[in-house]
């Protein structure tokens, strides 16, 4: 099985800086096709998660382009630039080549 | 605008059966889409459980697809969950997707949640 792995697992932010989250694969998650992946998920407080990020880069509808993805393989990167007040939540990054697995989650809190 | 709501039980009985159903309104689900169910535990965070396409074909978690079934009601434009022999280890909020991994795309759209216990 692939196992995704986070951190940091709390992240406090102050409004207007950038915030980063890694998450790590046992195994790469680059496919034969050039894919990878790799999605990444926000759950905000008290509401089901929602997809911000397919294939490690790809931003879903409506995500801001403050949100992007990067990384290749086993190491992933979520970069969240000028971070705002509605951004808390916890983000999940999950593998989708095997069986998906979701990362233990990172909590973003305003300082 | 395609919304997924889950409805069943909040409490089922430990080695009974849980069930759900997850409705599908703004969009049909005999489209080209899978529909699935994640539940979120604070034992084990999320956790994929299974997938339907609408022609039928399954994909279940390994870990569970002995005790599941998930189905599909065409006319009723919706979708189920059976697991059975249930333990207090699948108490969790359960969440029906729909599931655009084959798509490349993710788990784009998710219900609200619906909590269930497992207790006597």
């Amino acid at each position: 099985d692939i196992v995704v792995t986070q951190s940091p697992l709390s992240l406090p932010v102050t409004p207007g800086e950038s915030a980063s989250i890694s998450c790590r694969s046992s195994q790469s998650l680059l496919h034969s096709n050039g894919n990878n992946y790799l999605d990444w998920y926000v759950q905000k407080p008290g509401q089901p998660p929602q997809l911000l990020i397919y294939l490690g880069s790809t931003r879903a509808s409506g995500v801001p382009d403050r949100f992007s993805g990067s990384g290749s393989g086993t190491d992933f990167t979520l970069k969240i630039s000028r971070v705002e007040a509605a951004d808390v939540g916890v983000y999940y990054c999950m593998q989708a080549l095997q069986t998906p697995a979701f990362g233990q989650g990172t909590r973003l809190e305003i300082k | 605008q395609l919304q997924l709501q889950e409805s069943g039980p909040g409490l089922v009985k430990p080695s009974e059966t849980l069930s759900l159903n997850c409705a599908v309104s703004g969009g049909s689900i005999d489209s080209s889409s899978y529909w699935g169910w994640v539940r979120q535990s604070a034992g084990k965070g999320l956790e994929w459980i299974g997938s339907i396409h609408y022609s039928g074909s399954t994909y279940y978690s390994p870990s569970l697809e002995s005790r599941l079934v998930v189905s599909l009601d065409l006319s009723k434009n919706q979708f189920s969950l059976k697991l059975n022999s249930v333990t207090a280890a699948d108490t969790a909020v359960y969440y029906c997707v729909r599931d655009m991994r084959f798509f490349d795309r993710g788990f784009d759209k998710w219900g609200q949640g619906t909590l269930v216990t497992v207790s006597s």
